[in-house]
């Protein structure tokens, strides 16, 4: 069965540091996608980021990118030049057809 | 513009009470998901949907049920509600699998007395 642990449940970083948080996951399968969802006080679920695990080629997003590790397995999100909008929990995301597997998610503190 | 709501947004109810979260979204999309949201377990996929009179269960289906009647809405049924389906529910659809995002509903709040 497929697995995604983060393993920091919590963060913070000061406003305009950059910030990474981690993710590894556990599957037997080469082709699968691989998310990272914000989740603000909101409640609302936001696509941040996606990797396909055919790349090789890290994803990148404006201020946000991904260090994707397939050997590994890890698939780890850095956020440059932190925002205060940024303050969330973040969840990293597993998929291969239709099963989306999240992890426990990761809450980030902003400090102004 | 397209969307994907959820309503009620909170609902109280007592224990063995038949509860319905609905989900409608306007996206045409042909794939629904279910998600419960629980402290530590991040969200797991209750139920999903791949069109009209398609329904598959996921990881947590035991005291849940679906139904697909249109594209539209993926209706969520708690036939008895018991105390540990407490939680947040989360609706969501997507154009395609694999590497096509999810666009998850506003979630809503249950909490079963």
């Amino acid at each position: 069965a497929q697995t995604v642990t983060q393993s920091q449940p919590e963060m913070s970083v000061q406003e305009a540091e950059t910030v990474t948080l981690s993710c590894t996951y556990d599957t037997s399968e080469s082709d699968y996608y691989l998310f990272w969802y914000k989740q603000p006080p909101s409640r609302q679920m936001i696509l941040v980021i996606r990797q396909e695990a055919y790349k090789q080629q890290n994803a990148t997003e404006n201020r946000f990118s991904v260090n994707f590790q397939k050997a590994a397995k890890s698939f780890s999100l850095k956020i440059s030049d932190s925002q205060l909008g940024d303050a969330a929990m973040y969840f990293c995301a597993y998929r291969r057809a239709q099963k989306l597997v999240f992890g426990q998610g990761t809450r980030l503190t902003i400090n102004p | 513009d397209a969307e994907i709501t959820q309503s009620p947004r909170h609902k109280i109810t007592e224990t063995g009470r038949q509860v319905t979260l609905a989900c409608h979204q306007t996206w045409n999309h042909n794939n629904m998901f279910w998600y419960r949201q629980d402290l530590g377990h991040g969200l797991r996929l209750i139920h999903y949907s791949y069109g009209v009179q398609d329904t598959n269960k996921g990881e947590v289906s035991d005291g849940y049920s679906v139904s697909r009647s249109n594209t539209e809405d993926l209706p969520l049924t708690l036939e008895s509600a018991a105390s540990s389906q407490t939680s947040v529910y989360f609706c969501a659809s997507s154009a395609g699998l694999a590497g096509y995002e999810q666009y998850f509903g506003p979630g809503t709040r249950l909490t079963v007395t």
